[in-house]
């Protein structure tokens, strides 16, 4: 099976522009998480979606915002972009997302804002 | 709250010598933990997680782990380390909500791991 893919894999924006990231979930796979990596807080959950509802939401302002298909695609927007907001951002998929479901890494998307 | 606390920011062993990162948990209910690691510029890959039952967890390039109900640990280990395994490595907990089930991993602040040929 093919793993978790991301696109980009890289971007640069300047402050004040607004930016989509995608994410394809490995087939099967109706859990849709995402987190943002970056040196000084570590790995912070973004939020989760499941069978197309928010399913939980992390700590991030309204900017932050996500939504999934019925093919359980995931994107992920940021706007009004924030120096603050360059990380690695990582989407992870899992089955159905609950207990010992694992959850598959994709290799993320670097984005920089400047 | 459920957290996670890896002690330890970098860990250091020679290749061929036993290693181990240590994770720490905080939990209401069930444990739930996996362990993850990530080279340079990659995302996350999945090694190894604890299910219910036995103790000692078998996972991905010969690592496992032990958990420990009565220190609350789940560390990570391998017999003999190699210089490619030198990356940086995660401990998580499955959070739990009151209202249900959630996707949610609660990540410690990550381990990394130098191994000298």
């Amino acid at each position: 099976k093919a793993g978790v893919t991301q696109t980009p894999r890289y971007l640069i924006k300047t402050r004040g522009q607004q930016v989509t990231l995608s994410c394809s979930p490995i087939s099967g796979h109706r859990s849709v998480s995402w987190y943002q990596q970056t040196p000084g807080q570590g790995l912070q959950f973004l939020f989760e979606y499941f069978s197309e509802t928010q399913r939980n939401k992390g700590n991030f302002p309204g900017r932050f915002s996500g939504r999934q298909f019925s093919n359980s695609r995931s994107e992920m927007n940021v706007s009004t972009l924030e120096l603050g907001d360059s990380a690695l951002y990582l989407c992870a998929s899992s089955l159905v997302g609950e207990g010992t479901d694992t959850q598959y890494f994709g290799p993320g998307t670097r984005l920089t804002v400047l | 709250a459920q957290s996670v606390a890896q002690p330890e920011d970098q860990v250091n062993v020679a290749e061929g010598n036993p290693l181990t990162v240590k994770c720490t948990y905080s939990v209401s209910g069930n444990p739930y933990l996996f362990w993850y690691v990530q080279y340079p510029n990659r995302g996350l890959q999945f090694l190894l997680k604890y299910i219910t039952g036995d103790n000692l967890v078998k996972g991905s390039y010969g690592f496992e782990a032990e958990f420990n109900k009565s220190q609350t640990s789940f560390h990570l280990k391998k017999p003999s380390a190699l210089v490619s395994d030198s990356a940086l490595y995660f401990c998580a907990v499955r959070d739990t909500l009151v209202s249900g089930n959630t996707g949610k991993l609660i990540f410690g602040q990550g381990t990394t791991l130098q191994v000298k040929p």
